[in-house]
């Protein structure tokens, strides 16, 4: 079953707005990691927040984790078109188990 | 450090065929993770190898599908009797180690069955 779902599924920004992404998802985890995907190509591993952490930061990435709701936000500051692409959170699956589950995406796009 | 490489980028199948699809993981990487990815979703997991095992292939199809990691070379992915339904993009991930940490991908290979 899906573990992460992503909302909104599409984001449209002007570039230097801020972009928000939200993740939920299902049972208890280790840690939630955050990937960008661009069109065609794979996937570029962005942050990793460990259950024990609320916040993290790298550059203009922040990203909230609330364990009591099983939810997690990636904030992008002042966005530019090269920030459009498709975005991913992934997490464990609560059981040990080595794989990752990763929710369907939010495709945001950067209007220059 | 060369990243996570995987072969051929992309591979066309007549319906029957066989698919072989190659991963190098990332130097001084011993766990490698393959993945699906159908048009407009998230990749969904197939299965997770270490050097000459295989540790969970909850993900995988019982048929046709096989996975190895050997001791010398590449992973490889294996789909027997290819079918349009396999038409996806398939990624290869690796880690460090053990635990669930940053898996780093690479680029995938499309596979279009016609």
């Amino acid at each position: 079953s899906q573990q992460g779902e992503e909302d909104p599924q599409a984001l449209s920004i002007q570039e230097g707005e801020n972009a928000t992404m939200n993740c939920s998802y299902k049972t208890s985890i280790n840690n939630l990691q955050w990937y960008r995907q661009n069109s065609g190509r794979g996937l570029v591993h962005l942050i990793l927040i460990r259950s024990n952490e609320r916040e993290k930061h790298s550059g203009r990435l922040r990203v909230t984790l609330d364990t009591s709701k099983k939810s997690s936000s990636l904030l992008i500051t002042a966005s530019r078109a090269a920030d459009t692409a498709s975005y991913f959170c992934a997490t464990d699956d609560g059981e040990g188990a080595q794989k990752l589950v990763f929710g369907q995406g939010t495709r945001l796009t950067i209007n220059p | 450090n060369a990243g996570v490489m995987q072969n051929p980028r992309h591979l066309v199948r007549r319906r029957g065929q066989e698919a072989r699809l190659r991963c190098s993981p990332m130097k001084g990487h011993s766990h490698v993770y393959w993945y699906r990815q159908l048009p407009e979703e998230g990749l969904k997991f197939m299965v997770y190898l270490q050097k000459e095992n295989i540790i969970d292939e909850s993900g995988m199809p019982k048929e046709r599908f096989s996975a190895e990691f050997p001791k010398e070379g590449p992973s490889i992915l294996r789909i027997q009797q290819v079918v349009r339904g396999d038409s996806a993009a398939y990624f290869c991930a690796s880690s460090l180690d053990r635990g669930v940490r940053e898996q780093y991908f690479g680029p995938g290979t499309r596979l279009t069955v016609t």
